[in-house]
């Protein structure tokens, strides 16, 4: 059975700061991705990383790929206020030609001042 | 281009009643997935629909089930209601055999189960 866990849960940082959430997962995968929701909202999709050593960066954050490892990381470079919000890496698990994404359990971001 | 839809946004039910949650995927994707979303266990996938076909299942009670139209709009259905269904019910749209798999998520319904 398809695991995905995240580390850590819960994250208090200062702006500026910078820390990265790590996503572990338990077969081999194809596909990773990362999204974000923020409190009574819905998921956005942040990354989608497809291959071993796949990187992707959009604004403070990039994501990163070892299909290896079976490891995923979200790095936050100098955290800002607003980064503050819960962020899932997701792994798909193809089965045959079917496939559904399994989630972690989430890790809740706060950015302090 | 309009994102998914769900309706209704809110709803309390009491135990024993049933309910069906509607949503409306973005123009041309075909496939639905259906999550709960609940402190406790987090987002737990239910069900996969694609070309009216439910692909995948959730390790979820047959109380809960699903259907997905021609339009590819997709219902889900909760019967004999329990207070541990409470939840918040996502839908997610995504292109099947589309290379990234990326799902797109409506806003949810959030149902009250008292």
């Amino acid at each position: 059975e398809l695991k995905v866990e995240q580390n850590p849960l819960f994250l208090s940082m200062q702006e500026g700061k910078n820390y990265t959430i790590y996503c572990n997962y338990s077969t081999t995968s194809d596909r990773l991705y990362w999204y974000r929701q923020d409190p009574g909202k819905s998921l956005e999709s942040l990354f989608v990383l497809l291959s071993n050593g796949a990187v992707k960066q959009e604004g403070r954050l990039m994501a990163s790929l070892d299909t290896k490892a079976r490891l995923s990381t979200l790095h936050i470079t100098a955290a800002v206020h607003d980064l503050s919000a819960t962020y899932f890496c997701a792994v798909d698990r193809a089965e045959t030609s079917y496939d559904k994404v399994i989630f972690g359990p989430g890790t809740s971001l706060s950015v302090i001042p | 281009k309009a994102g998914v839809t769900q309706t209704p946004r809110y709803l309390i039910k009491t135990r024993g009643q049933q309910v069906t949650l509607s949503c409306s995927p973005i123009s041309g994707h075909r496939s639905v997935s259906w999550y709960q979303q609940t402190p406790g266990q987090g987002l737990q996938f239910l069900f996969e629909y694609f070309s009216e076909t439910q692909r995948n299942k959730g390790n979820f009670p047959g109380r809960f089930s699903g259907r997905q139209f021609s339009n590819s709009r997709s219902e889900m259905n909760v019967s004999t209601l329990e207070l541990g269904d409470s939840a918040l019910y996502l839908c997610a749209s995504s292109l099947p055999g589309a290379n990234t798999g990326e799902l797109f998520f409506g806003e949810g319904s959030r149902l009250t189960v008292l």
